[in-house]
């Protein structure tokens, strides 16, 4: 177990449909980065937060977006959906600061858009 | 940009050793990883390199770093069935604490 947190593990949903995934970072770390896993795209970094400010931005989609809240965890929104987004998307967590910082993930959520 | 390149399969009889190999381009990375990835399931940390090292070794699983070259590769002693999964290399390039680039990941099959 990663300690890493990720809900729901598995969303069917159709187009058009928003949808909002969750993630509870391991105890302590303060950087939660979204990535999202599909066949034909690979591991594709998707946003990071650090300490409730977006920290950096990698290929999301603006219909996609994030916040991390007080409490440090996450919510990775998505609306509009197309079929395309049918994917998993993993969240992961790291200490913060310190440049010795390894990333642990979750389980992931598992989206199809029908 | 950062990119990270893996073969995509590798197939092996059960007891032999697996060399997963990998390359990257970014220079400055800091920290490489292998993570595994067994079907329907999520991403394991498998082990981890530190830039400043040539090789780390953690019971059956060895990894190799050669700077000069941009290569690692992650070496699997007595392989079993239960390895079977696809493997990803990872690079965190700049400091730590930024988003890591993965490769495509190595699919691989154990043969009993």
């Amino acid at each position: 177990d990663s300690g890493v947190t990720q809900t729901p593990k598995h969303l069917i949903t159709a187009t058009g449909q928003r949808v909002t995934l969750r993630c509870s970072p391991r105890s302590g770390d303060l950087s939660v980065y979204w990535y999202q896993q599909s066949l034909d795209q690979g591991l594709q970094f998707l946003i990071q937060y650090y300490n409730g400010e977006e920290r950096a931005k990698g290929n999301i989609l603006e219909r996609f977006s994030a916040q991390q809240f007080p409490d440090l965890h996450s919510e990775l929104n998505l609306s509009s959906l197309e079929l395309g987004d049918s994917a998993l998307y993993f969240c992961a967590s790291s200490g913060g600061a310190s440049r010795r910082d390894i990333q642990y993930f979750g389980a992931g959520t598992r989206l199809s858009v029908l | 940009g950062e990119d990270v390149e893996q073969s995509l399969f590798l197939s092996v009889r059960e007891g032999d050793s697996s060399v997963i190999n990998c390359t990257y381009t970014d220079s400055s990375s800091t920290y490489l990883y292998w993570y595994k990835q067994e079907p329907g399931a999520g991403l394991q940390l498998l082990t981890y390199i530190f830039s400043n090292m040539d090789m780390k070794q953690d019971q059956r699983l060895t990894v190799l770093l050669n700077k000069k070259d941009k290569h690692l590769s992650l070496r699997i002693a007595d392989t079993q069935t239960g390895d079977s999964a696809i493997y990803f290399c990872a690079e965190s390039p700049d400091s730590g604490n930024t988003p890591l680039v993965f490769g495509k990941g190595t699919r691989l099959s154990v043969i009993a």
